[in-house]
């Protein structure tokens, strides 16, 4: 267990719908990292927040947006979605402003149907 | 070209071998990451390096800036260590940019 909780495990949705993927990180680290697993782009990062505040973007996309909140819990939300947007979506956790000491959740699976 | 390049991209082996998994990059980095994603689909991370080697258990991972590649070694391997290993790479800030995966798949 990495101390890092993804909530939902799983979500099926429509397209044109929002979904909010939530994340809580390991206790007492301040970056919450996002990255997205598909089937034909591999791992990619999305972004990064440290104590609240962005501190690096990856390829996001502009109908995606994250967020960081003062309990450092964040929340990814994904809106208008597409069917190109089903994937398996990972939080990780870090003390620290960088990568070192990276934990992963167990990751929430999107199905865009 | 894909800016990190994993070999092999299978890789098959028998209980007790010594294996090897290849990563070479193309840009410039600050750090190099080994990972594991099992087969249920967590990752774990396994090393963060910048230069030299570094050893967990019977795990050892390797990195030659000058040639911009890195080598995760596994010795004596265990159908355990079946998993699929992602090498990435700090580009700036704490962006990774990640390779397509090597499964390894060991038999007993």
């Amino acid at each position: 267990d990495s101390g890092v909780t993804q909530t939902p495990k799983h979500l099926i949705t429509a397209t044109g719908q929002r979904v909010t993927l939530r994340c809580s990180p390991r206790s007492g680290d301040l970056s919450v990292y996002w990255y997205q697993q598909s089937l034909d782009q591999g791992l990619q990062f999305l972004i990064q927040y440290y104590n609240g505040e962005e501190r690096a973007k990856g390829n996001i996309l502009e109908r995606f947006s994250a967020q960081q909140f003062p309990d450092l819990h964040s929340e990814l939300n994904l809106s208008s979605l597409e069917l190109g947007d089903s994937a398996l979506y990972f939080c990780a956790s870090s003390p620290g402003l960088t990568n070192e000491r990276l934990f992963f959740g167990s990751g929430t699976q999107l199905s865009v149907l | 070209k894909n800016e990190v390049e994993q070999s092999p991209q299978n890789l098959t082996a028998q209980e007790g071998e010594f294996i090897t998994i290849n990563c070479s990059y193309s840009v410039g980095i600050s750090a190099l990451h080994w990972l594991q994603q099992h087969p249920g689909g967590g990752i774990v991370s396994l090393f963060m390096l910048s230069s030299g080697k570094k050893k967990h258990g019977r795990l050892i991972a390797t990195i030659n800036i000058q040639e911009k590649h890195s080598s995760l070694h596994i010795t004596a391997s265990h159908p355990r260590d079946s998993a699929v290993y992602i090498c990435a790479v700090e580009t700036s800030g704490s962006r990774l940019t990640f390779g397509e995966g090597t499964q390894l798949t060991v038999n007993p």
